[in-house]
């Protein structure tokens, strides 16, 4: 099946700092990535829809100047958490759908676990 | 507001037994549904899909049933092993267009014992 790359797995940084989160499609092109963010014991809630070529498009209560989002590429998003804070700590996870197939399904990259200290 | 429930309990069952865990969906009618694997810090895996004009859906141990009357999905693994231990998560298009997004459900964990 389709492969989505998430880097990094984790990370730590000092409030106040950026982290840059990237997630790209290994075999197929995706003009399309969500990205989603879990918190412990939680669902899975999306934050945002990835367009590649434009500008992304945020979920209701998602900030988007708090959450940049780059689509340059058909195989590389990446999610930017600007001047973090210890309540952006979360999992964030990217998907991606392979429209060459049953392109109902999402893979998802294997996640990246943020630490705001 | 669409809204999809399913058991926060975990559930513990025998290894060998059945597992059946439940996905309730309100104010929505969608045209199908999603099962997904979710190991400990880790992404989700995609199972089974299973479309609205479809009662059931097989893939080797799995099974999943699709209600729309009473909207549920009920999602079965048979003969369950102890590598079958992980939160499984039912999932629904957001929405009423083909965007490609989904919402999903809270998860249900379930722990296999030898």
């Amino acid at each position: 099946g389709a492969v989505v790359s998430q880097h990094p797995s984790w990370v730590i940084c000092k409030s106040g700092t950026s982290v840059k989160i990237e997630c790209r499609s290994l075999d197929f092109q995706a003009t399309t990535m969500f990205w989603y963010r879990q918190f412990p014991k939680q669902s899975l809630m999306l934050m945002a829809t990835s367009n590649e070529g434009s500008k992304a498009t945020y979920e209701q209560g998602v900030e988007k100047d708090k959450f940049l989002i780059n689509h340059a590429s058909l195989t590389l998003s990446t999610l930017t958490v600007t001047s973090a804070h210890p309540e952006d700590s979360s999992f964030y996870i990217c998907s991606a759908r392979d429209l060459r197939g049953q392109n109902e399904k999402l893979f998802f990259g294997s996640g990246t676990q943020l630490s705001v200290l | 507001s669409q809204k999809i429930e399913q058991n926060s309990e975990a559930l513990n069952i025998q290894e060998g037994k059945t597992a059946t865990l439940t996905c309730n969906y309100t104010n929505y009618s969608p045209a199908y549904l999603q099962w997904y694997r979710q190991d400990p810090g880790r992404g989700p895996v995609f199972l089974l899909l299973i479309r609205e004009n479809e009662k059931e859906k097989r893939k080797e141990r799995l099974k999943v049933t699709f209600d729309t009357t009473l909207k549920q999905s009920l999602f079965h693994i048979t003969a369950s092993q102890p590598a079958d231990s992980a939160t499984y998560l039912c999932a629904l298009p957001y929405g009423s267009s083909n965007t490609g997004k989904l919402i999903f459900g809270q998860g249900t964990t379930l722990q296999v014992k030898p």
